[in-house]
């Protein structure tokens, strides 16, 4: 089975600050890990992807995830935020194992951008 | 290019009245297709998911049901709605050969029952 935690449900930082939201996973098997962001009333965009080539993976807008295993975390990070990075942020993970390809979501991190 | 798309875009219709959400995605093919809906605050629950025409299967027990008529078409409907149907649907879809699972998502139907 696989689960995904996202620590912090709201995270609010000023603009040209970093960003940090936290994201732990638990999965029995060698896990494909994704963020993916949200935009009111929009669908989700993919942001960056886990796929066992780096720990350190480079995704767009400046947004980069470091994949830990031994603390079974894939934190997102961004060195200085902009007003237009205010969204929902999911953490997804996905067993390769499973039937039907299925992803499995954290509940999500809203996150807010003060000027 | 792949695109997914969605329609309508938002949608309000009264409890008891029926309902057709229709999904397609171009440029692949044989996708999987899935249906999720995002209830106002949370997060995304799985409805269905498809791995091939006629071939449906449910998450949770409601009174939606899915049908894909099409290689790359993903139809969500009801016959009666109720009020805790409103919520954001999403269809997404990815490659049945995809190594690493990650799934494209339409832009997502707003559905208000009243």
């Amino acid at each position: 089975a696989q689960s995904v935690t996202q620590l912090d449900s709201h995270v609010s930082v000023s603009e040209g600050t970093p960003v940090l939201l936290r994201c732990n996973y638990s999965s029995s098997y060698s896990p494909s890990l994704f963020w993916y962001v949200q935009h009111p009333n929009k669908g989700l965009q993919l942001l960056l992807k886990y796929t066992s080539a780096a720990t350190l993976v480079k995704g767009i807008n400046g947004f980069e995830a470091e994949f830990k295993k031994s603390e079974t975390s894939f934190h997102l990070t961004k060195p200085s935020a902009h007003m237009s990075d205010a969204a929902e942020y999911f953490c997804v993970v996905s067993d390769l194992r499973n039937a039907g390809n299925m992803l499995t979501f954290g509940g999500g991190t809203r996150l807010m951008v003060k000027p | 290019s792949q695109t997914i798309h969605q329609w309508p875009a938002t949608l309000v219709q009264p409890v008891g009245s029926p309902l057709s959400l229709e999904c397609t995605v171009e440029g692949t093919s044989n996708p999987n297709l899935y249906w999720y809906r995002q209830a106002a605050g949370r997060g995304l629950q799985l409805l269905f998911y498809s791995v091939g025409i006629g071939q449906i299967s449910s998450e949770v027990p409601q009174n939606l049901s899915a049908s894909r008529p099409q290689d790359r078409q993903f139809i969500l409907s009801s016959k009666k709605l109720l009020l805790s149907d409103s919520g954001f649907y999403l269809c997404a879809w990815n490659q049945q050969a995809s190594s690493y699972n990650e799934q494209f998502f339409g832009p997502g139907t707003r559905l208000t029952v009243l």
